[in-house]
């Protein structure tokens, strides 16, 4: 089945900085998410993002599909942003269920 | 708009006693998902419904977990009996629909946290 790959498995920052997560899969997909889970175990949803770029605030993702991969960028770091990050993607070849697949995860902490 | 909705939100058991979770989605949400996370892990997949019927529960112990969903809304999840195993968080997700493209995006409940002691 697809792997899915995040990196850097952990992360810390000082506030104010800037910082760029990474999602490699290993074969096509058809959907690709990002989430923020923060310390209290809730995912929220930062981008749905099979291609291209969106930007929301301080957060933008990249996602180049044609060479397996998607980025998100986080500038001007607040403690807030701490928590876990994970890309989940629904295989383009599949059983026909789409369902998602989770990534690795990132463990982001930012230091006041 | 409402989220999706999960009750309890923490629960302990003893192993061997069941425990059943509730999950309300976002209104005019085909798709629902329980997922199970496991500390230090991602969420996996453990059952898919599209209205009323399954989808995919191939990740599903169906020998003590079972799902319903039975009047294409909301849904419980139960384990019966549970093991030490089972500890984990259980999250519940909804989508519009379960295809491709942007009708696929998920939208996740806060999560039930169960102990098994």
């Amino acid at each position: 089945g697809i792997q899915v790959e995040q990196s850097p498995p952990d992360l810390i920052l000082q506030e104010g900085a800037n910082s760029t997560l990474r999602c490699n899969f290993s074969d096509s997909v058809n959907n690709l998410q990002w989430f923020h889970q923060n310390p209290w175990g809730q995912l929220i949803n930062l981008f749905y993002i099979p291609s291209g770029t969106k930007q929301n605030g301080r957060l933008s993702a990249t996602t180049v599909a044609t060479e397996r991969y998607s980025l998100l960028y986080i500038s001007s770091s607040q403690t807030t942003d701490s928590g876990v990050y994970f890309c989940a993607v629904v295989p383009r070849e599949g059983s026909g269920t789409y369902k998602y697949i989770f990534g690795t995860g990132t463990r982001l902490k930012v230091l006041a | 708009e409402a989220g999706v909705a999960q009750s309890p939100r923490y629960k302990i058991i003893e192993k061997r006693q069941s425990v059943a979770f509730w999950c309300n989605p976002i209104s005019g949400h085909a798709t629902l998902y329980w997922y199970q996370q496991i500390l230090g892990q991602g969420p996996k997949l453990l059952i898919q419904f599209q209205n009323n019927g399954v989808v995919d529960d191939s990740q599903l112990p169906k020998d003590r977990f079972s799902a319903e969903r039975l009047k294409g809304v909301d849904s419980t999840l139960k384990i019966q009996p549970a093991k030490l195993e089972d500890s984990a968080v259980y999250l519940c997700a909804s989508s519009f629909s379960g295809g491709r493209g942007s009708y696929n995006e998920q939208f996740f409940g806060p999560g039930t946290r169960l102990t098994v002691l």
